[in-house]
């Protein structure tokens, strides 16, 4: 059975720095991409950031980008997301998400329950 | 690519015929999934490349289209399906539309 299991997430006051983890099992961690996708308070969700198999090609979205870092340890089967500068409106669930593919975009067919993440002073 | 669903909320009962429709603001082939999130749980992908079922998925739901205009259909509404749903490109990275939620009248 396939796992995904977020956590890090908390409060946390505007320009300071969060570091959000997954940790996943019942799958070969190292041969699919993986995403983060958050959901803010009554917002759609929104993809944030994807690396595919062997952490050869990262994407952001353009409102994290320069600010968040994703990246992946293949043999603790794990994925990370690193931000720094939070701001207001980056508050959010934070889901971790599996691709089926092992390069970024295709179906997002496992996700998480998510880890919540709250940016305020 | 901006992802565009209509309508923004519906209501409908029990036994109805339900459709969703999403459109892109270029064309994205058939590369479209359709997702559901019910509240306070984590969102399921329902079809991927537009129209394929996903497996486990009930197979009252049913998606179509190519291009940039898409369509998510379920044939008789139950009471599970309340919940909001998203489409999703990957022709260009990812992108969701902005949803759709639905509840039982």
């Amino acid at each position: 059975e396939v796992q995904v299991v977020e956590s890090g997430g908390g409060l946390v006051q505007p320009d300071r720095s969060l570091r959000l983890s997954c940790e996943v099992s019942g799958f070969i961690f190292d041969n699919f991409a993986m995403h983060w996708v958050r959901l803010a308070p009554g917002k759609g969700l929104e993809w944030v950031s994807g690396i595919n198999y062997n952490s050869g090609s990262v994407n952001y979205a353009d409102s994290v980008r320069g600010r968040f870092t994703i990246s992946r340890d293949n043999a603790k089967n794990s994925l990370y997301l690193q931000m720094n500068s939070l701001r207001t409106e980056d508050t959010a669930f934070y889901y971790c998400v599996k691709d089926a593919s092992r390069e970024v975009g295709w179906k997002l067919d496992s996700w998480g329950q998510g880890t919540l993440v709250i940016v305020s002073t | 690519i901006q992802m565009t669903q209509s309508p923004s909320s519906l209501s409908a009962s029990v036994g109805d015929r339900v459709t969703i429709t999403c459109q892109a603001s270029r064309a994205i082939d058939n590369y479209l999934n359709w997702y559901h999130q019910r509240p306070g749980e984590a969102p399921k992908l329902l079809i991927y490349d537009a129209s394929n079922l996903e497996t486990g998925v009930p197979s009252r739901f049913s998606g179509s289209g190519s291009g940039t205009d898409f369509t998510l259909t379920i044939s008789s509404l139950q009471p599970e399906d309340i919940g909001t749903y998203y489409c999703q490109q990957y022709d260009i990275l990812i992108t969701f539309g902005q949803g759709t939620r639905l509840q039982i009248k």
